[in-house]
C-alpha cells in the first residue's frame, strides 16, 4: 500500500509565478489535510479538504492561496503571485475516515520544498 | 483548542528506553492523545494515539494517566534513527493536528 504522494518534492519558482503543489492520498483515504512548515519555524496547519468539499481553510491566507481535492485524482494546492515568504516545506496528510468524536491517524507524504527566487 | 505541554529537549542513549512525558490538563472527554515525530529534514511521521487505556504498537507505547491530564511516549529501545521532534497532540475526530514545540530527542551513540 503506497504511502501519500506529494508531487513534485522540489519546486523553484520566480517571483508572480505560479506554484501548483499535488498530493495523492493513501488508497481508501478520502480526507487530505495541507500543513506549511516556514524555514526554521513549526508545522501551520492550511486546510482539511474532502472529495469535492472544503471543510476548514481557517489556516490558509485570505489571498493567493487555494486548495481543491477533486472526486477523481489527487489534491491540488495552488498558489498564485508568488513571492520569497512563500518560500517553505509544503505536506500533505490523508486520512481514513472521519466519524463523530472518533479520531484518527494522519499519515503525512514526503513534502515539496518551494523555494522562490 | 486545548494545550499540551512538553520539554524542550531530552537526550538518551542508544539501546535504551525513552520516557518522554506530557501534560495535558485541560484534555476533554472526548479528545484524543496523538503522538507524532518529524526526524531532520522528513515529513511528520504518525507514531501512536489512545483515548484512556495503554496503547502499544511497533513503534513505541502510550501509556496514559488514569485522571488522563498527563501521558508518556515510551520507546523501549531507541536507536539512532529515532531522533527527532516528538509531538504531542490532542485531536478531536477529523481535526486539524495543532503542532506545538515539540521535544527535541537526541540519542547518543
Amino acid at each position: 500500500n503506497a504511502g501519500v504522494m506529494q508531487n513534485p518534492r522540489h519546486l523553484v519558482r520566480r517571483r508572480g509565478q505560479e506554484a501548483r503543489l499535488r498530493c495523492s492520498p493513501m488508497k481508501g483515504h478520502s480526507h487530505v489535510y495541507w500543513y506549511r512548515q516556514l524555514p526554521e519555524e513549526g508545522l501551520k496547519f492550511m486546510v482539511y479538504l474532502q472529495k469535492e468539499n472544503i471543510i476548514d481553510e481557517s489556516g490558509m491566507p485570505k489571498e493567493r492561496f487555494s486548495a481543491e481535492f477533486p472526486k477523481e485524482g489527487p489534491s491540488i494546492l495552488r498558489i498564485q503571485q508568488v513571492v520569497r515568504g512563500d518560500s517553505a516545506a509544503y505536506f500533505c496528510a490523508s486520512s481514513p475516515r472521519a466519524g463523530g468524536t472518533t479520531s484518527y491517524e494522519q499519515y503525512f507524504g514526503p513534502g515539496t520544498r518551494l523555494t522562490v527566487t | 483548542d486545548a494545550k499540551t505541554t512538553q520539554p524542550n529537549s531530552m537526550e538518551s542513549n542508544e539501546e535504551e528506553p525513552v520516557h518522554l512525558p506530557c501534560n495535558h490538563s485541560t484534555i476533554s472527554g472526548t479528545d484524543y492523545i496523538h503522538w507524532y515525530r518529524q526526524l531532520p529534514s522528513q515529513g511528520p511521521e504518525y507514531v501512536i494515539h489512545g483515548l484512556t487505556s495503554n496503547v502499544n504498537n511497533r513503534m513505541a507505547s502510550l501509556a496514559i494517566a488514569e485522571d488522563r491530564k498527563s501521558s508518556t511516549l515510551i520507546l523501549h529501545r531507541a536507536t539512532l534513527r529515532d531522533a527527532a521532534v516528538y509531538y504531542c497532540i490532542l485531536l478531536q475526530g477529523a481535526q486539524k493536528l495543532v503542532f506545538g514545540q515539540g521535544t527535541r530527542l537526541t540519542i547518543n551513540p
